[in-house]
């Protein structure tokens, strides 16, 4: 059964501090693995990655893909309360002769105290 | 024992028809939602129900309406469907105070 596994579930770090999030997967036919921010209201795209050891920046996010472990990490750099939020990692599998299918992780609920 | 189930998977329809996707959950959570996620990848909630209560109600057009019959079930009615309502529909549950979403896998709704 296709799965995704964000770890750790929670995280709590002070202001200016790196964290790395976690995301595994086993799935058929791998296409693309995607993060998301979750804030309150409304889901952040942040990356799609498809090659393996190649890294996405945006600011202080950045993120690699490791076909080989079938994981990606999401690293962010000096913190900041704004990062508050859940992050959500997904993939997307091609299924044999028919649109891709998508399976979520749980997400990793990130606090940043000030 | 699927955790959140939605159907269909596959929904193809044609313009100003109405529809309506459901989704259950047997996890005992107390909140709900959907999310739509375009062809870019961009995934916008647009309901969200706690206990058989609105509690987000994004800027969506009001041709969509939620229906929580209880609050292990959220459906999504859709009602004369444009081209741009095609996307995939994800339904989503999480416990009240305790995080970890658990995502249904998707409706593929197309409009043609």
């Amino acid at each position: 059964e296709d799965k995704v596994v964000q770890s750790p579930l929670s995280l709590v770090v002070h202001e200016g501090d790196t964290v790395t999030l976690n995301c595994s997967y086993e799935v058929t036919n791998f296409r693309s693995l995607l993060w998301y921010k979750q804030e309150k209201k409304a889901p952040t795209f942040l990356f799609m990655l498809t090659s393996s050891g190649i890294e996405k920046k945006s600011g202080r996010l950045s993120s690699i893909l490791d076909k080989k472990e079938l994981s990606s990490i999401l690293n962010i750099t000096a913190t900041q309360t704004g990062d508050s939020a859940i992050y959500l990692c997904a993939v997307e599998a091609r299924r044999m002769n028919r649109d891709d299918k998508i399976i979520f992780g749980k997400g990793t609920r990130l606090h940043i105290l000030p | 024992d699927t955790a959140v189930s939605q159907t269909p998977k596959y929904l193809v329809t044609q313009m100003g028809n109405d529809k309506s996707i459901k989704c259950e959950q047997n996890l005992g959570h107390d909140t709900m939602y959907w999310y739509k996620q375009d062809s870019k990848k961009f995934l916008k909630i647009m309901f969200s129900y706690n206990n058989k209560e609105l509690i987000i109600n994004e800027t969506v057009p009001n041709r969509f309406s939620p229906k929580s019959p209880d609050k292990a079930h959220l459906n999504l009615h859709i009602n004369s469907l444009e081209l741009g309502d095609s996307a995939v529909y994800f339904c989503a549950s999480s416990p009240t105070g305790v995080y970890g979403y658990t995502f249904g896998s998707g409706t593929r709704l197309t409009v043609v």
